[in-house]
Parts: C-alpha cells; sequence; structure tokens
C-alpha cells in the first residue's frame, strides 16, 4: 500500500510551547489529507481536512487558532499545536487521500505529551 | 445521520476461531466502507473496503459482508492467529463529502494460541 510518513512519532514539551507535527505522502500526490486526533483505546476523532492550497476546513469544536494546518505541496501537510497545554497530549494522526482510487492511507502516528 | 456502530466492544478467540466484528450505519448514502487494523502505538492500516454494489469482497483471510438494505457490514478473520490481535475499526464515507471517513468505535481482537 500507499506510504504516508509522520513526525515525529513522539515529542514531549514543556506547557506553552507549540508542537509541530509532518504529514508527508511518498509515493503519490496528496491534494487531501486530513488529521485525526485518537484517546487510549477510543476511536479517531476528525479534527480537520487538509487541502493543498487553501485553508483548511476544520470540524466542529475544534479550535483552529489551536491547530494550525498547512498543507504546503502536494506532499506535505503539517499540524502546530500552539501554545499546547497537558489537555492537548494525545495520538495525533494523519491521512492521506490517494486522488485517483479515493483511498486513505494513515501515518504510522504521533504522540504529543505537553508536561 | 453520520454515526456508525460497531460491535462488540472486545472479543477473544482461540488460534483458528474467525472473529465476526459488526457495524452498522444510518446514511444511505455512503458509498466506501473500509475497515483498518490498528496496532497499539501505530497508525491503522487499510485492511479491506467494500462498494456498496457488492455483497461480499474477501482478501486473503479477510471476508467483508454487506447487507444494503439492513446498512450493515461485516468483518470476518478467518484462521485467526495470535498476530491478528489489534483493534479493528470499520468506517464509512461519501465520496460527495470528499471522502472523510465516519470511524465506528472499535473493536479489540485478542487471539489467544
Amino acid at each position: 500500500g500507499a506510504v504516508v510518513s509522520q513526525h515525529p512519532s513522539r515529542v514531549i514539551c514543556k506547557s506553552g510551547t507549540s508542537v509541530k507535527i509532518e504529514c508527508r505522502s511518498l509515493d503519490f500526490q496528496a491534494t487531501t489529507m486530513f488529521w485525526y486526533r485518537q484517546f487510549p483505546k477510543k476511536s479517531l476523532m476528525l479534527m480537520a481536512t487538509s487541502n493543498e492550497g487553501s485553508k483548511a476546513t476544520y470540524e466542529q469544536g475544534v479550535e483552529k487558532d489551536k491547530f494550525l494546518i498547512n498543507h504546503a505541496s502536494l506532499t506535505l501537510s503539517t499540524l502546530t499545536v500552539t501554545s499546547a497545554h497537558p489537555e492537548d497530549s494525545s495520538f495525533y494522526i494523519c491521512s492521506a487521500m490517494q486522488p485517483n482510487t479515493g483511498e486513505l492511507f494513515f501515518g504510522e502516528g504521533s504522540r504529543l505529551t505537553v508536561l | 445521520q453520520q454515526q456508525v456502530k460497531q460491535s462488540p466492544q472486545s472479543l477473544i478467540v482461540q488460534k483458528g476461531g474467525i472473529p465476526i466484528i459488526n457495524c452498522a450505519y444510518e446514511n444511505t448514502a455512503f458509498d466506501y466502507f473500509p475497515w483498518y487494523q490498528q496496532f497499539p502505538g501505530k497508525g491503522p492500516a487499510l485492511l479491506i473496503a467494500i462498494r456498496p454494489d457488492v455483497s461480499e469482497k474477501k482478501e486473503g483471510r479477510f471476508t467483508i459482508s454487506f447487507n444494503k438494505s439492513a446498512k450493515q457490514f461485516s468483518l470476518h478473520i478467518m484462521d485467526s492467529q495470535p498476530g491478528d490481535s489489534a483493534t479493528y475499526f470499520c468506517a464509512a464515507s461519501l465520496k460527495a463529502a470528499g471522502n472523510k471517513l465516519t470511524f465506528g468505535g472499535g473493536t479489540r481482537v485478542l487471539v489467544k494460541p
């Protein structure tokens, strides 16, 4: 299957700092990527849809200023958690949509711990 | 309208058994139904997917059964192995809505040796 790379896989930061997570589609160009958040033993919760060259579309209840999404190229989307707080600690997962088939391929996830 | 309900929440089978996971959806416009497998600390991996014009699809030991009239679909894992122990998620999406996936709640499957 297609490969989607996510970096970093783990990050620990102090409260009040900002953290950037990268999502790259390695073998196809993805005009659309999605960002999810997953709590322990829970399902994936869609945070936002990232569209190359345009603003991200956020799901209801997700703070746009808190979770900044940039889709700068057809292979890269970034999620920046700004002014992180302990309640932002979670597993963040991205997915990229293969344009020909519409299938979604997921990254390996990024574990964020805010102290 | 966008909900996908998955059951059971957890499942334990002996090696060689056939775990069956069920999902029910409400939005009849959904046109793509994938299943994902997730190991702890990893992202979900696409296992198998089906579209509503097909009632069954097999890929290796994994089979999806789809009942359009009942708005239900299920995953069967044939000859299950301990390495199949993972969390499985069903999902549904609609091309007209940008292929956004709506996930079920997940099923933790444990295959005992």
